[in-house]
């Protein structure tokens, strides 16, 4: 069974500063790994994916997230951050096998204060 | 549209009443999700649809739940008799397939309120 855990349920931090989201999964196979973030009152975006290749990838909105397989996780990050990237952001993975369903963290809220 | 279309956008109804929610996925993905969030809480995975087919319904949570998906294209999402735990925003999602790496794509959700 694949499990993916959020480690913060909220993080504060001032506006320009950079942040980092935490992601740890667990998964008996090979995955796909992705960030999306939900704003208030809307549906979940994608930032950004994992897929295979290089462990690095970058999205959307100046997010980067950097796949770490020996310590199974696939945290979030941004180096300056926005009042605008204010928002709940959510962990999923999707085993490379099963039937596409997302399995999700718990979300984590950014909290951007100026 | 281009974007996966969810309605109504908020429903509240007494408890015990049945309700339909609709999902109008993205123009030629094959796949369609059901997903529910509780207050404050992650999704949790209901039921995945492959063309008409649902190959996957280990998430619905009683048999008060059931879905349906016509034409390869909308699919109706039903709440019998319905509890106040049934209370959450139900998010539909859709991919160009289920199977392999392709993301999945998310309406509004609709905001289900069970008085």
């Amino acid at each position: 069974a694949q499990s993916v855990t959020q480690l913060d349920s909220q993080v504060p931090v001032f506006e320009e500063a950079p942040v980092e989201l935490r992601c740890n999964y667990s998964s008996s196979v090979s995955v796909y790994l992705f960030w999306y973030v939900q704003y208030p009152n809307q549906g979940l975006q994608l930032l950004l994916k994992y897929l295979s290749g290089s462990t690095l990838v970058k999205g959307i909105n100046g997010f980067e997230a950097e796949f770490n397989k020996s310590q199974t996780s696939f945290h979030l990050r941004k180096p300056s951050v926005h009042i605008s990237d204010t928002a709940e952001y959510f962990c999923a993975v999707k085993g490379s096998s099963n039937t596409g369903k997302l399995i999700f963290g718990q979300g984590t809220t950014l909290q951007v204060k100026p | 549209g281009a974007g996966v279309s969810q309605s109504p956008s908020n429903k509240v109804t007494e408890k015990g009443k049945d309700v339909e929610l609709r999902c109008d996925p993205i123009s030629g993905h094959t796949a369609l999700y059901w997903y529910r969030q509780r207050l404050g809480q992650g999704l949790e995975f209901l039921i995945y649809f492959q063309g008409n087919s649902a190959p996957d319904k280990s998430g619905l949570p009683s048999d008060r739940f059931s879905a349906e998906r016509t034409g390869e294209s909308v699919s109706t999402l039903t709440i019998q008799r319905t509890q106040q735990e049934d209370s959450a925003v139900y998010l539909c999602a859709s991919s160009l397939a289920g199977i392999g790496n392709q993301p999945q794509h998310f309406g509004d959700g609709t905001r289900l309120s069970i008085l």
